[in-house]
């Protein structure tokens, strides 16, 4: 089945600072990559996905790469800022009809930014 | 919409007990997935359903079992609890294959 690791765990920057995720998965039938962000207490809220087809994908600060043939993808956060603060998942889906959108994890990297 | 609904929101068992975890969602969605959250560990899929009357393994099945008589409901039935199931305990839904998962508020059980 799909293993999905994700580096770092813990990852401390300054406000402003840029943050980097990233993620390797082994199944390369994998074809959807979503970030999930989850704070302390709270559920795991989705930031941005990205589709195999698709090299980059950008919303505000946020951008996510894949890289296909190397199999990894990376999240990318610039200006951080303190609400930034939380544990970060990357997650892999391959494709078809018969893996019925199920998605396998990453570990969590916990994310803190120092005002 | 209240969205995905889990009770309860924290349970203590001891060994041997049997509890269920409710999970509804009111957004109409077929797809519908039980995680468990370990420290450390990512989530972890523990059974998924695509629709009324259909459901299947995921990852981490054994010690599990779940239903779907209804589009809304998919609870997640414990059997003989361990404290291997000490876990935090997340219902998620999505309305289309590889779209976004909405989950619940997880439901946080401990096996003494």
């Amino acid at each position: 089945g799909e293993n999905v690791e994700q580096h770092p765990s813990t990852l401390s920057v300054q406000e402003g600072d840029s943050a980097v995720i990233k993620c390797t998965y082994s199944d390369s039938a994998s074809n959807y990559f979503p970030w999930y962000k989850q704070e302390l207490g709270k559920r795991p809220q989705l930031i941005i996905d990205i589709r195999s087809n698709v090299g980059e994908k950008k919303d505000q600060r946020i951008a996510v790469t894949l890289n296909k043939t190397a199999k990894h993808f990376s999240l990318h956060i610039t200006e951080t800022q303190p609400e930034d603060s939380a544990v970060y998942f990357c997650a892999a889906s391959r494709g078809g009809c018969n893996s019925y959108g199920k998605l396998t994890f990453g570990q969590g990297t916990i994310l803190t930014v120092h005002p | 919409n209240a969205g995905v609904t889990q009770t309860p929101k924290f349970r203590i068992l001891k060994i041997g007990q049997s509890m269920t975890l409710q999970c509804t969602q009111d957004m109409n969605h077929n797809y519908m997935y039980w995680y468990r959250q370990d420290p450390g560990m990512g989530l972890k899929l523990i059974y998924y359903s695509v629709g009324a009357g259909i459901t299947d393994k995921g990852e981490v099945p054994n010690g599990y079992n779940v239903s779907r008589s209804t589009t809304e409901d998919f609870p997640l039935r414990l059997e003989l609890a361990a404290p291997s199931q000490t876990s935090v305990y997340f219902c998620a839904s999505s309305y289309r294959l590889y779209g976004e998962l909405f989950f619940g508020e997880g439901s946080r059980l401990t096996v003494l």
